[in-house]
């Protein structure tokens, strides 16, 4: 089947420590996303990526950081320089960067700082 | 720049009861509309999408219609089911701000009782 995986479901941390999330995809989509996710609220885009080797911020990627070395995978870095970090992260995927394409999301990752 | 408003939740119904989540957007530029739902603990899943003025999208005996002339994008739902409990996000891309990024509204907690 094809689809978007991301682990850890559950991920906790020490206050200053880096923590990085996974995210894979199958889908032989060009274009990757990492979301955060507060009670609440709506989705903020952290970083996404249009293709790989390229990766742009988003609207609040101060504390952390990306890479999109393969097609399928788009890592997150949570960075102690994050000062709020517990969130719900979710990673999505779409098959290029076109504003009428659909974006598929991962089931998310659930981070607490202990 | 380019924004989403969802009617403020949570809101219950009763099984089979009829359902209405409003969503107005600010815009410029053809934006492409969308609805995702998330059901507890999980990721978002597509529910419909329209792309231009006047579309209808449809899905699961949900529908919204792109009203452009009053910037909105209601979800209807004749008779919901206990299994239609889970938050709603409405959502635009292609603003001319937002560009091919997606910008949600802060989500409408559905929760249907038998």
């Amino acid at each position: 089947d094809g689809g978007i995986t991301q682990s850890p479901k559950y991920l906790f941390r020490k206050e200053g420590q880096n923590v990085t999330l996974s995210c894979e995809q199958n889908l032989n989509h060009d274009a990757m996303y990492w979301y955060r996710q507060d009670p609440g609220q709506g989705l903020r885009l952290i970083y996404y990526s249009q293709i790989v080797n390229d990766f742009q911020k988003g609207d609040i990627a101060e504390g952390y950081s990306v890479s999109r070395e393969k097609k399928e995978s788009f890592p997150l870095t949570v960075t102690s320089a994050q000062k709020n970090p517990t969130a719900f992260y979710l990673c999505a995927s779409s098959m290029d960067w076109g504003d009428t394409d659909t974006q598929y999301f991962g089931p998310g990752t659930r981070l607490t700082v202990l | 720049g380019d924004s989403v408003t969802q009617m403020e939740g949570p809101v219950t119904l009763s099984e089979e009861a009829f359902l209405t989540i409003n969503c107005t957007y600010t815009a410029t530029g053809y934006p492409s509309l969308f609805w995702y739902v998330q059901y507890p603990g999980e990721g978002l899943q597509l529910l419909l999408k329209a792309t231009k003025a006047d579309d209808k999208g449809s899905n699961k005996g949900f529908e919204a219609t792109y009203r452009k002339e009053t910037t909105s994008f209601h979800l209807e739902k004749g008779s919901v089911q206990v299994s239609d409990s889970a938050v709603y996000f409405c959502a635009l891309s292609g603003g001319e701000t937002s560009g091919s990024r997606l910008t949600f509204g802060e989500g409408t907690q559905l929760t249907v009782n038998p």
